[in-house]
């Protein structure tokens, strides 16, 4: 089986733009999770979707959102980068979303804002 | 409040030596943990739970509610086991709350 897949691998950007990315879970899997990972806090949840539904939301500000297709890719935004939203951004896709399923994790996209 | 402390952020143990990564974990509930682990240049990928009580790779980890801790070990610590290693915790959904990660570097 092919392994989760994020696009795209690295971005940049400036302050104040918008940023759109993209995550295609393993095939079967239907949900898909969403955390940022920088040296100063290291890994955070960010939000996850099931069924194309935002199921957990982790304390992010609202600039921050995300959706999910029929076919269980999802996308993540952030609206009016600032500085410190350069990070890590990784998805993860599991099976169902009934209670803990192991989670797979992709390559992750790098976010650079300048 | 929900988290996880890993105290050491860098392990430094010569080949063969015993592995012990530190977690300690705060939590109303009865949460499930979890060690992840991160090679050099590939993906986070979990290494072993709590619930399974297996060993992995050598590692084994115990829960102990009392202590509130999960710490990570290895009894003859190989080159190949250097990595950055995340405890994490859930309380049976699939929001993981991670620690801060421990780089564990093994030395010939």
């Amino acid at each position: 089986k092919a392994g989760v897949t994020q696009t795209p691998r690295y971005l940049i950007k400036t302050r104040g733009q918008q940023v759109t990315l993209s995550c295609s879970p393993i095939s079967g899997h239907r949900s898909v999770s969403w955390y940022q990972q920088t040296p100063g806090q290291g890994l955070q949840f960010l939000f996850e979707y099931f069924s194309e539904t935002q199921r957990n939301k982790g304390n992010f500000p609202g600039r921050f959102s995300g959706r999910q297709f029929s076919n269980s890719r999802s996308e993540m935004n952030v609206s009016t980068l600032e500085l410190g939203d350069s990070a890590l951004y990784l998805c993860a896709s599991s099976l169902t979303g009934t209670g803990y399923n192991e989670q797979f994790f992709g390559p992750g996209t790098r976010l650079t804002v300048l | 409040a929900q988290r996880v402390t890993q105290p050491e952020k860098l392990l430094s143990v010569f080949k063969g030596a015993p592995v012990e990564l530190k977690c300690n974990y705060s939590y109303s509930g009865s949460p499930e943990l979890f060690w992840y682990v991160q090679y050099s240049r590939q993906r986070l990928q979990l290494l072993l739970r709590h619930i399974s009580r297996e060993s992995i790779k050598g590692f084994t980890a115990d829960l102990n509610k009392g202590e509130t801790s999960f710490h990570l070990k290895k009894p003859f610590a190989q080159e190949e086991d250097s990595a950055m290693y995340y405890c994490a915790l859930t309380g049976a959904t699939n929001k993981l709350i991670f620690g801060t990660g421990t780089l564990l570097a093994v030395q010939p």
